[in-house]
């Protein structure tokens, strides 16, 4: 199995400023079609995930553009501009390359 | 709008069985990829399982495999989980949820269901 290991596993930060979170894979996400299935979902306390961002760096649909993914191979990003109050939650990189479907461990981000 | 709504949750003993389901409404539910994800309390997700969209191919997580069932009904938009021989360690709350399709991801959730496995 694809094993994601995600840092820091705790961010606080102080509203208006920006975050990132790492999440790297113990093997390579390309996949044999030439894409990388790596995607990123919040999950704010008290409800079901949410994706962020599919396919490392494609924005789903209404999701704000202070989100942004990005990364190749086995090393992956996902930076938040400027935190706002909305984003406290837990945020988990998710590899589908390859069944089983794998989570990192997930980053909480509070604000300080 | 797109619509999972899990039931069949509840409190099993140890070496019992549940059957969850979802009800799927919204979208062209023979169209798409299905998955059940679980998450413990306080923990993280654990993806356990896929089915296709035209009920041809299924997978499983290693720690459900031969114990877990998942299966859909297109004509009545519904899939279910039928999980036997149930352990402590498959206490959780499950996830219905519904593949972006052709991109490899999940687009949308449901809010779950908990099941608690004890004595």
């Amino acid at each position: 199995d694809i094993v994601m290991t995600q840092t820091p596993l705790s961010s606080p930060v102080t509203l208006g400023q920006p975050a990132s979170i790492s999440c790297r894979s113990s093997q390579s996400l390309v996949y044999s079609d030439g894409n990388t299935y790596l995607s990123w979902l919040q999950q704010r306390p008290g409800q079901p995930p949410r994706l962020l961002i599919y396919k490392v760096s494609n924005r789903f649909s209404g999701v704000p553009d202070r989100f942004s993914g990005s990364g190749a191979g086995t090393d992956f990003t996902l930076k938040i501009s400027r935190v706002e109050a909305e984003d406290v939650g837990v945020y988990y990189c998710m590899q589908a390359t390859q069944f089983p479907w794998t989570f990192g461990q997930g980053t909480k981000v509070e604000i300080k | 709008e797109v619509q999972l709504v899990e039931s069949g949750g509840g409190s099993v003993q140890p070496g019992g069985s549940l059957r969850l389901s979802c009800a799927a409404s919204g979208f062209t539910f023979s169209y798409y990829n299905m998955y059940w994800v679980r998450q413990a309390p306080g923990k993280g997700l654990e993806w356990i399982s896929y089915i296709n969209g035209k009920n041809t191919a299924t997978f499983y997580a290693d720690s459900v495999k031969g114990r877990f069932t998942i299966s859909r009904d297109n004509a009545k938009n519904s899939l279910y989980l039928q999980m036997n021989s149930l352990r402590a360690e498959d206490t959780a709350v499950y996830y219905c949820a519904r593949d972006l399709s052709g991109c490899y991801s999940i687009d949308h959730w449901g809010q779950g269901t908990p099941v608690t496995v004890s004595s």
